[in-house]
């Protein structure tokens, strides 16, 4: 079985500061690792995903996430963030021989003027 | 036009009503789920479907129960709401790509009160 922790559940931010919101997962298989998005009244939508290959993964808007397999870890990143990246962050997991998709609990992100 | 759309957007509910939430995809996916999310539990898979005659039941599916009258329509019911039924549910679809990774897409949600 899987599972995810997401470190923080608020996180807020000076506009134009560098963010980073983290997430550490436990497997005992090989996943694929997932960063999702929610702006206020809207559905998830992806950010970005790891797959396999190169650990650094470069996602929309800016964001770009590192897997560290050694320290089961996949923490978010990006190096200035926008009155406009308030949101709500999801860490996901799902096993690469599988569907189910396993959510952490989120990671709320505001960013002040 | 969204390509996964939810009915209704909010729903106020007494306890005991039977409830049902829609949702509907033009993606063509043959694969679609209900979640619920609630505050600090992150989203949490109540039932899926592969195909019209493939449902399943996910972690959390007591209380409720699924339809797919079509490919393009699943609906999630709740027979007799309970407030601790209140919650955010999201509806989506999934399609598995050539390397064997599903991706999912998720409509707006449905934010329901059970009072």
């Amino acid at each position: 079985a899987q599972s995810v922790t997401q470190l923080d559940s608020q996180v807020p931010v000076f506009e134009e500061a560098p963010v980073e919101l983290r997430c550490n997962y436990s497997s005992s298989v090989s996943v694929y690792l997932f960063w999702y998005v929610q702006y206020p009244n809207q559905g998830l939508q992806l950010l970005l995903k790891y797959l396999s290959g190169s650990t650094l993964v470069k996602g929309i808007n800016g964001f770009e996430a590192e897997f560290n397999k050694s320290q089961t870890s996949f923490h978010l990143r990006k190096p200035s963030v926008h009155i406009s990246d308030t949101a709500e962050y999801f860490c996901a997991v799902r096993n690469t021989g599988g569907f189910k998709t396993i959510f952490g609990a989120g990671t709320r992100l505001f960013v002040k003027a | 036009d969204a390509d996964v759309t939810q009915t209704p957007r909010n729903r106020i509910t007494k306890t005991g009503k039977r409830i049902m939430l829609e949702c509907s995809q033009t993606k063509g996916h043959d694969r679609m789920y209900w979640y619920r999310q609630d505050p600090g539990l992150g989203l949490r898979l109540i039932y899926y479907s592969f195909d019209v005659k493939d449902i399943n039941k996910g972690e959390i599916s007591d209380g409720y129960s699924v339809s797919r009258q079509a490919q393009a329509k699943f609906s999630l019911s709740l027979e007799s709401a309970i407030p601790n039924q209140t919650a955010l549910y999201f509806c989506a679809t999934g399609v598995r790509r050539r390397e064997g990774l599903e991706t999912q897409y998720f409509g707006p949600g449905t934010r329901l009160l059970v009072l």
